[in-house]
């Protein structure tokens, strides 16, 4: 059966250190895998996409890399700040599917 | 600055009751999307909007969950009759495009049914 999974729970680092979280899949052949942020009570935040056909991609901070050999995504953030704690979910659409399967999470915080 | 909105925002109910929970999706936004969260599942995707039409309602349960869309800004999500194990927070998200690459959340409709 399809699978996603996100290495961890929680993740607690210090400022200033760089987060990588990991995003692992099994039966699936994405086309593309997204990487949302979610903070309490509110609703998930769309970040960064990464299509099948790409090894990277970086927007300000953040940085996302995709292994379809290996099945796996890692988010990073550099630099890192109180501000970025939040949980963080992972999401990946199937070739013609249009249905975003999540991941449930993985809650990071910075501690100053 | 266009976003999803949902109503309510909270809503306490005891069981057996119907639930309504509202949605308005960003204007000029052609797909709409239900996920229930849970701490247990995390993120399901209950139905799926194109066009106001539904496609996909596989993640819902039948007997209970019905979702429609009246017309192009109003989105609803009801159960009924409405059990303990419903109890989750509801999210509507929008997106533009077939299939849409990026889902715009509402800030969700917390359900406790007592």
């Amino acid at each position: 059966s399809q699978k996603i999974e996100q290495n961890s729970e929680a993740l607690n680092i210090q400022e200033g250190k760089t987060a990588t979280l990991t995003c692992n899949y099994t039966n699936y052949s994405p086309a593309y895998l997204q990487w949302y942020r979610q903070d309490p009570g509110r609703g998930p935040v769309f970040l960064l996409l990464i299509r099948e056909n790409e090894k990277e991609k970086r927007k300000e901070r953040l940085k996302v890399t995709f292994d379809t050999t290996l099945k796996q995504s890692l988010f990073h953030i550099t630099a890192s700040q109180p501000a970025d704690s939040a949980t963080y979910l992972c999401a990946l659409r199937g070739g013609s599917n249009y249905k975003l399967t999540f991941g449930k999470g993985t809650l990071l915080t910075v501690n100053p | 600055d266009a976003r999803v909105t949902q109503t309510p925002r909270d809503k306490v109910t005891e069981m057996g009751q119907e639930v309504t929970m509202r949605c308005q999706p960003i204007l000029g936004h052609n797909t709409v999307f239900w996920y229930r969260q849970t701490m247990m599942q995390g993120l399901e995707l209950l139905a799926y909007f194109r066009n106001r039409a539904p496609l996909d309602d596989s993640g819902m349960p039948k007997d209970r969950f019905s979702a429609e869309m009246p017309d192009a800004t109003l989105a609803t999500l009801k159960i009924q009759p409405s059990e303990p194990r419903d109890s989750a927070v509801y999210f509507c998200a929008s997106g533009l495009g077939d299939p849409s690459e990026t889902q715009y959340f509402g800030p969700g409709t917390r359900l406790l049914v007592l």
